[in-house]
């Protein structure tokens, strides 16, 4: 089975950009999460779909923004880029059920200049 | 709000020997997960271990295993015959029903040869 996959691995952006992101679950995961990882405030919470809804969400700006696809691929959107949205953006999938592990991707490297 | 708190940034441990990781967390639910995350250079996160609060046995896999204390809420993973490989950021997480990972900040492990 493949694992998480994200898209792009790396990205450099300038101030006042705008990025998407990518994720492509496990097959047959249909929980989609992004997290932001920075060496200052550590792994935090974005968001969570679950079929194409959004089902939670943490304490970020409306900037960041996301979204779930019919095939359960997902796209987070962050507008009007700022230095301090440089950051690793991990991706996790999850079966249906809620209590079980997340299987992460190996994240996109967001630069921003 | 859970908290996850871990108080080692750094440790060291020589090949083949044994360390242990701490991990403590605040919650008030009686039912929740625990997962021992590790992170390699290669930014993917794999999952070391999982803990089911209701289970009163330490999980353990291979080498792997944690000791949970659920009323003094601690978690600690303990790396037995520790191998090159072993080297990574490790990253305790508590995770309750509908809710999503809240991770600790972290431990870098180097292990020597």
């Amino acid at each position: 089975k493949a694992g998480v996959t994200q898209t792009p691995r790396y990205l450099i952006k300038t101030r006042g950009q705008q990025v998407t992101l990518s994720c492509s679950p496990i097959s047959g995961h249909r929980s989609v999460s992004w997290y932001q990882q920075t060496p200052g405030q550590g792994l935090q919470f974005l968001f969570e779909y679950f079929s194409e809804t959004q089902r939670n969400k943490g304490n970020f700006p409306g900037r960041f923004s996301g979204r779930q696809f019919s095939n359960s691929r997902s796209e987070m959107n962050v507008s009007t880029l700022e230095l301090g949205d440089s950051a690793l953006y991990l991706c996790a999938s999850r079966p249906q059920s809620l209590n079980t592990e997340a299987f992460f991707g190996q994240g996109t490297r967001l630069t921003v200049v | 709000a859970q908290t996850v708190t871990q108080s080692q940034p750094e440790m060291s441990v020589q090949e083949a020997e044994t360390v242990t990781l701490s991990c403590t967390y605040d919650t008030s639910e009686s039912d929740y997960y625990l997962f021992w995350y590790k992170q390699p250079p290669s930014r993917q996160m794999i999952l070391v271990i999982r803990q089911e609060a209701y289970k009163q046995q330490n999980a353990t896999e291979n080498r792997f295993s944690v000791n949970f204390q659920k009323a003094a809420k601690s978690f600690s993973l303990k790396i037995s015959d520790s191998q090159l490989g072993d080297a990574a950021m490790y990253f305790c997480a508590y995770r309750s029903d509908g809710q999503n990972f809240v991770f600790g900040p972290g431990t870098r492990l180097s292990v020597l040869p």
